[in-house]
């Protein structure tokens, strides 16, 4: 079936460091995939998005490439600022199904 | 173009009581998904629903829990007899069909229901 496999956290890193949230997919289809952000006490929101193999989605500083051959979507940041300390989902909905299907979460925290 | 509304944001209702959630997806959106998310735990699927139809209801609990999804007006998710178990946040997402997909979802800021 489909799924998705996201890296475990929580995250704590350093203002200006580096971020990777790993993500690996299992799709009977040709998925479109996807990273949403939840800020504490709200809804989700689409961080952004690929819908084919080798594309890549990028905002606010945010990137990840749709990796076929290793069925990936790992999320990616140069720099990251207390503001990005929220919830990060990556997902997947494979294109003549009904579901969005969802990562468990990775919590990240940056501090100053 | 107002996004996903749902209401209430907050929802506090007794052992026993049914639990209203509605949610009016964004303009043009006529496909509908409802997630539930327990404290420290990742996002659930429950129902998809495009109007007036139930398209896929695999997620959703076989007892007390019905969606809807009418003509005219919101979708609603009702729970009926709540139990302390309940309590969660619950996510209504919409969608529309584009040359023939779903784009993404849309999500609204969901409502939390606590059972006391």
């Amino acid at each position: 079936g489909d799924s998705v496999t996201q890296m475990e956290g929580p995250v704590t890193l350093s203002e200006e460091a580096f971020l990777t949230i790993n993500c690996t997919y299992t799709a009977t289809g040709y998925p479109s995939l996807f990273w949403y952000v939840q800020y504490p006490g709200e809804g989700l929101q689409l961080l952004l998005k690929a819908t084919k193999a080798d594309d890549k989605g990028s905002n606010k500083g945010f990137e990840a490439t749709y990796r076929k051959e290793t069925t990936s979507f790992h999320l990616e940041k140069g720099s990251v600022q207390v503001s990005d300390s929220a919830v990060y989902f990556c997902a997947l909905r494979v294109n003549t199904g009904n579901q969005f299907y969802f990562g468990t979460g990775t919590s990240l925290t940056v501090i100053p | 173009n107002a996004g996903v509304m749902q209401n209430p944001r907050h929802l506090v209702r007794r052992r026993g009581q049914e639990a209203r959630l509605r949610c009016s997806p964004m303009k043009g959106h006529s496909h509908v998904y409802w997630y539930r998310q327990l404290p420290e735990e990742g996002l659930k699927f429950m129902v998809y629903l495009q109007k007036e139809n139930i398209i896929d209801e695999s997620g959703m609990p076989k007892e007390r829990f019905s969606a809807e999804f009418p003509k005219e007006g919101p979708s609603i998710l009702r729970i009926q007899q709540v139990v302390r178990g309940d309590s969660a946040a619950y996510f209504c997402a919409s969608s529309y069909r584009d040359r023939g997909m779903n784009t993404e979802a849309f999500f609204g800021q969901g409502t939390r229901l606590t059972v006391v």
